[in-house]
């Protein structure tokens, strides 16, 4: 079955970087797109960007353009994303999602939350 | 960015009633080449991901029980739960994916009254 797996919670201080992984199975790894999506206040979901994972085009929401990078590993069926700059509003909880169909844009499955904690 | 917009944003229904969440384009979502509308419809457990319930507005994601409900066209979308149960308490986000960037409403906290 899908599996979205990411890796653990994270703590960095305001300035640093964080990288998070997403590893995934059970479904043909180049055929289907990964999103990341945060949880914001409120509680709010806001999407940050995606990955076409086999062209490796990304795209970004504006205000993630300058901070947030997106890569793969095909051959470990990983996606990345690093986020720089880190402030407190970074603080929270990053999820990777895989689009439902293939060369789909509606997101069907995610993996369990990587919880990040800033602070000096 | 269009901005989505849900009411009420808090719910309480009794166990076996109806809930309505209402969802706003800031505009409309609705691709006439494939005469579809790219609103999807997400609820979220605390400490868990969220789950796909409908996408193209009303069509159910496998699995999804039948009582969970999604309709409109356009600006106007509506998610009913036809009669409530103790563990549809969540909190419920319409989405769009007509434009990039994807974005979501600010959610609708469903409980039990």
């Amino acid at each position: 079955q899908v599996q979205l797996v990411q890796s653990g919670p994270e703590v960095r201080k305001p300035g640093a970087s964080v990288k998070i992984s997403c590893e995934t199975s059970g479904y043909n790894f180049n055929n289907f797109a990964i999103h990341w999506v945060r949880q914001a206040p409120g509680p709010r979901l806001e999407w940050m960007g995606w990955i076409n994972v086999g062209t490796g085009k990304t795209e970004f929401a504006q205000k993630f353009q300058d901070r947030v990078t997106i890569t793969r590993d095909t051959s470990a069926t990983t996606v990345y994303m690093e986020v720089s700059r880190l402030t407190s509003e970074d603080a929270t909880t990053y999820y990777c999602a895989r689009s439902r169909s293939m060369f789909g844009v509606v997101i069907g499955y995610w993996g369990q939350g990587t919880p990040v904690a800033v602070s000096a | 960015d269009i901005v989505m917009t849900q009411a009420p944003d808090s719910l309480a229904v009794s166990l076996g009633e109806r809930a309505t969440i209402n969802c706003k384009s800031s505009q409309s979502v609705f691709r006439s080449s494939y005469n579809k509308n790219y609103l999807a419809w997400y609820m979220q457990k605390p400490g868990q991901p969220p789950r796909l319930l409908v996408y193209w507005a009303s069509t159910r994601e496998s699995g999804v029980p039948e009582r969970f409900n999604g309709s409109g066209s356009g600006t106007d979308f509506t998610l009913t739960i036809s009669s409530l149960q103790a563990e549809d308490v969540a909190v419920y986000y319409c989405q769009q994916h007509f434009a990039t960037p994807q974005t979501f409403g600010q959610g609708t906290k469903v409980e039990i009254k």
